[in-house]
């Protein structure tokens, strides 16, 4: 198989604290993660790609003082919301992709992590 | 534009019923097609990968691509109350490259 999870699977924190999301691989080693978050009904919003050992790549318009990600093994990634406000309130799914070809060089997703900020 | 557009939705059938979902896309780069399925609350699913043009079935799923047309589809046969759930398209230009995902198409199949 290829199973990633996410821990926690649901957070609740005050505003202007700091909020940290793991995503493990669970059966195989993944080079490369991403980051999402996604709003309801809305489609997933990629916010970062990390690779293992090296800095994360953040995509235009995502503040990377504020989200934090790690990626210091081949089977963890952290992202850290730092000083949370209620507008960093989401839905947030990492994935996970694993060396080779074809379909198993494929994304897979975490189950995601629903954060909210009070 | 977006590069990606999905139909939107929602979609609802009854049990039994052929199902069509559809994206279309702008960028002709685009070589790998994937279909993700993402229940309620839940990450999203790979369910079909496919490159280049052409039909690619598993089960009662079957991934067509038209790369003339920059459009691609998943049908659903014989639908089930299972698969209602949110259905997105992603595709990408490369195998190591980052996939852009549509917005997605809810299912609700009716028993």
């Amino acid at each position: 198989g290829a199973v990633v999870s996410q821990h926690p699977s649901r957070v609740i924190c005050k505003s202007g604290t700091s909020v940290k999301i793991e995503c493990r691989s669970l059966d195989f080693q993944a080079t490369t993660m991403f980051w999402y978050r996604q709003f309801p009904k809305k489609s997933l919003m990629l916010m970062a790609t990390s690779n293992e050992g090296s800095k994360a790549t953040y995509e235009q318009g995502v503040e990377k003082d504020k989200f934090l990600i790690n990626h210091a093994s081949l089977t963890l990634s952290t992202l850290t919301v730092t000083s949370a406000h209620p507008e960093d309130s989401s839905f947030y799914i990492c994935s996970a992709r694993r060396s080779g070809g074809g379909p198993t060089y494929e994304q897979y997703f975490g189950p995601g992590t629903r954060l909210t900020v009070t | 534009q977006k590069e990606v557009e999905q139909d939107p939705g929602p979609l609802s059938v009854p049990e039994g019923a052929i199902v069509s979902l559809n994206c279309t896309y702008s960028n002709s780069a685009f070589q790998y097609f994937m279909w993700y399925r993402q229940y309620s609350r839940k990450g999203p699913e790979l369910l079909m990968y496919t490159y280049s043009s052409g039909n690619k079935e598993d089960g009662r799923f079957t991934a067509q691509v038209d790369k003339s047309s920059k459009y691609i589809s998943l049908f659903i046969r014989d639908s089930q109350p299972s698969d209602s759930a949110t259905y997105l398209c992603a595709m990408k230009n490369t195998n190591a490259g980052k996939s852009t995902f549509g917005d997605g198409t809810t299912l609700t199949v009716k028993p």
